[in-house]
This record gives C-alpha cells, sequence and structure tokens, in this order.
C-alpha cells in the first residue's frame, strides 16, 4: 500500500518570504499523481498543485512550485513570496493512476502559519 | 460558485441520536467519497460511490452508511453516533476517465456529539 509522509507537522515563515515544505511518499507503482491541497482554517480543501509522474519537469503555478524527485519519490512544495493568506493546513497527497476511482492517500498535514 | 455542497456545515447530536449529512454537487462526477478528519489529522477515506457501485472501507464501523440516490447526492448516515465519532466530514467528487486526478471538495460538516 502506498504512504505518504510529512515529516513537519508545523512551520512558520515571515511574510513575502520563502518556505518548502516536505513530503515523501511509498509506491511499487510507476505511474502515478501528487498533490498539495491546501486547507483554511474552516474552509474547504483546495488544490495548490498537482505533479504527473510521468513529467520530468516540476509543475510551477504562480508562487507555487514543487521540487519532484521520482527516483528519491520526494515531492517538496516551495511557497514563494509568502502571502498571510497562504496559513493553512497543507497536504501532500498521492494518487494511483491505475485504476479510475482510486482514492487519494494523504500525508498528515503541515501547519503554516505566516508571520507578518 | 460552489460546486460541491455540504449541508449541513454545523450539526449538533446527542450521543445515539441518528445524523444525516448531505453532500451535493454540479460537476457530474461520477465518484463521490467520504472522508471523516479529526483535528489536525489527515481525512480518512470512509467510503466511495462509483456511480451506484459502493466501496466500503475495510476498517469503517457498521455505524457509518451511505446513500447515493442519483449522480447529484450522497448522504452520509450515522445510525448512533458515539462521542469519537465527532469530526469534520468530508465530501469530494472527482472524474473517473479523465487523466486530471484531482479531487473536488466540499466545505465539510462539522458534528458535534454531546
Amino acid at each position: 500500500a502506498q504512504t505518504v509522509t510529512q515529516s513537519q507537522p508545523e512551520m512558520s515563515v515571515q511574510e513575502a518570504e520563502t518556505v518548502t515544505l516536505s513530503c515523501t511518499y511509498d509506491t511499487s507503482e510507476s505511474d502515478y499523481y501528487l498533490f498539495w491541497y491546501k486547507q483554511p482554517p474552516s474552509r474547504q480543501m483546495i488544490l495548490v498543485i498537482r505533479q504527473e509522474a510521468y513529467k520530468q519537469q516540476n509543475a510551477t503555478e504562480n508562487r507555487f512550485s514543487v521540487n519532484f524527485q521520482k527516483a528519491a519519490k520526494s515531492f517538496s512544495l516551495k511557497i514563494s513570496d509568502s502571502q498571510l493568506g497562504d496559513a493553512a493546513m497543507y497536504f501532500c497527497a498521492y494518487r494511483s493512476s491505475n485504476s479510475g476511482n482510486t482514492p487519494l492517500v494523504f500525508g498528515k498535514g503541515t501547519r503554516l502559519s505566516v508571520i507578518a | 460558485d460552489a460546486m460541491v455542497i455540504q449541508n449541513p456545515r454545523y450539526q449538533v447530536t446527542q450521543f445515539g441520536k441518528p445524523v444525516t449529512l448531505s453532500c451535493s454537487q454540479t460537476l457530474n462526477h461520477n465518484v463521490m467519497y467520504w472522508y471523516q478528519q479529526k483535528s489536525s489529522q489527515a481525512p480518512k477515506l470512509l467510503f466511495h460511490y462509483y456511480d451506484k457501485d459502493f466501496n466500503n472501507e475495510a476498517d469503517t464501523p457498521d455505524n457509518f452508511q451511505s446513500r447515493r440516490p442519483n449522480t447529484s447526492f450522497c448522504f452520509l448516515d450515522i445510525r448512533s453516533p458515539g462521542l469519537g465519532d465527532a469530526a469534520m466530514y468530508l465530501c469530494a467528487t472527482f472524474l473517473a476517465g479523465v487523466g486530471t486526478g484531482e479531487l473536488f471538495f466540499g466545505e465539510g460538516s462539522r458534528l458535534t456529539v454531546l
């Protein structure tokens, strides 16, 4: 079974600075998806960024980028120019692409605080 | 506009009193999931529907049931809530067969058991 590990329960960053959230995963599959989801307090979970395993290029979405190391099974999220609105719980998640309805496997999450 | 809508957002019930949480979606997705999320923990999958096919996770208690009367709606029934069932319940949808892999979440229903 696949597992996702987030080793940082909490992180903090100064506004306008850069922060990196770590994620590692374990799988024997070669084709899969990786995600970072953001869950603000009392708000819905939204997708931040997605990476397909077959793509070597790291995904980027505005201030958010990933460092995907397939051989090391590492998938870290970098947030540049941090804003107060980035404060949230961040979940790394894995999904197999082998089955149409395979559910997400979540890590335990990292709570990010942004300091003004 | 909200695409996955959960009701109620907040539910307070008494120990043992049945509760039903609802989820509706405007995305026409064929898969709907129910997750349980306790404070500061990762969401835990309870079960999901792929069209009308129900898929229960092995460790989901019998106390939890689900219904999906049509594509747009899915319900979570907790027959006899215990104190340990207090949590946020998340509904998510997914379009199987399309290669994005993304799940769309509702805002959640927070259940308090007194």
